[in-house]
């Protein structure tokens, strides 16, 4: 069983088309992310929602609209696609662990990944 | 914005041989997480260091959180092939509402 899944796994389109990207986790995981990763293989935090809130917007252009029907879902809709949307997107979940009661740590399983071109 | 540096960008070297991965920040981090990422897959979770100092030990890699928790290290003993892949640092910088920002990367080829 996947525990992060996202479809497609690639996604070919045309300039200005709009497309979305799905996510699922099956962890029961509380937040959940959309990673980029760029052709110099860099990952940037874009989006979290924690319980279907949003919690992290890190300045992506609005043309990228996060939804999250549920806890355990969260899909990627871009507006008007550009050739700079180019990249590799992540979906990922976490979850909080607490070692004791003063150690708390953060463990993320990451999807593997959705290949955007735009051409 | 923290950012992470990692040292070296590429390294290629023979089966057997020893090697360390650094990441560097000026920032100080809550924790810091090691990923290995290969082709066409997501950055699988290696290790989470916590503490200042700490040193951890999976198999024949061995992670430190540097004293002042703002850098960390990877050391692989007798590298195989199957170690191939891009490492990734990765830090929660912020005490309570955390974002996990990654580093810039090291991809690791081992040679037969």
């Amino acid at each position: 069983d996947t525990a992060v899944s996202q479809t497609p796994k690639y996604l070919v389109t045309q300039m200005g088309n709009d497309k979305s990207i799905k996510c699922e986790q099956n962890l029961g995981h509380d937040t959940m992310y959309w990673y980029k990763q760029d052709s110099k293989k860099f990952l940037k935090i874009m989006f979290s929602y924690n319980n279907k809130e949003l919690i992290i917007n890190e300045t992506v252009p609005n043309r990228f609209s996060p939804k999250s029907p549920d806890k355990a879902h969260l899909n990627l809709h871009i507006n008007s696609l550009e050739l700079g949307d180019s990249a590799v997107y992540f979906c990922a979940s976490s979850q909080d662990i607490w070692r004791d009661p003063t150690d708390r740590v953060v463990g993320y399983t990451f999807g593997s990944g959705t290949r955007l071109t735009v051409v | 914005t923290q950012l992470l540096e990692q040292s070296p960008q590429f390294l290629s070297i023979q089966e057997g041989e020893n090697l360390t991965v650094y990441c560097n920040s000026s920032s100080v981090f809550s924790s810091l997480q090691w990923y290995r990422q290969e082709p066409g897959e997501g950055p699988v979770l290696l290790v989470t260091v916590v503490t200042g100092g700490e040193v951890k030990k999976l198999k024949r890699l061995t992670f430190q959180f540097g004293d002042a928790r703002k850098d960390s290290s990877l050391h692989i003993t007798a590298a195989q092939p199957g170690d191939t892949g891009l490492y990734l640092c990765a830090a929660l910088s912020n005490f309570g509402n955390e974002k996990l920002t990654f580093g810039t990367g090291t991809r690791l080829t081992i040679i037969p």
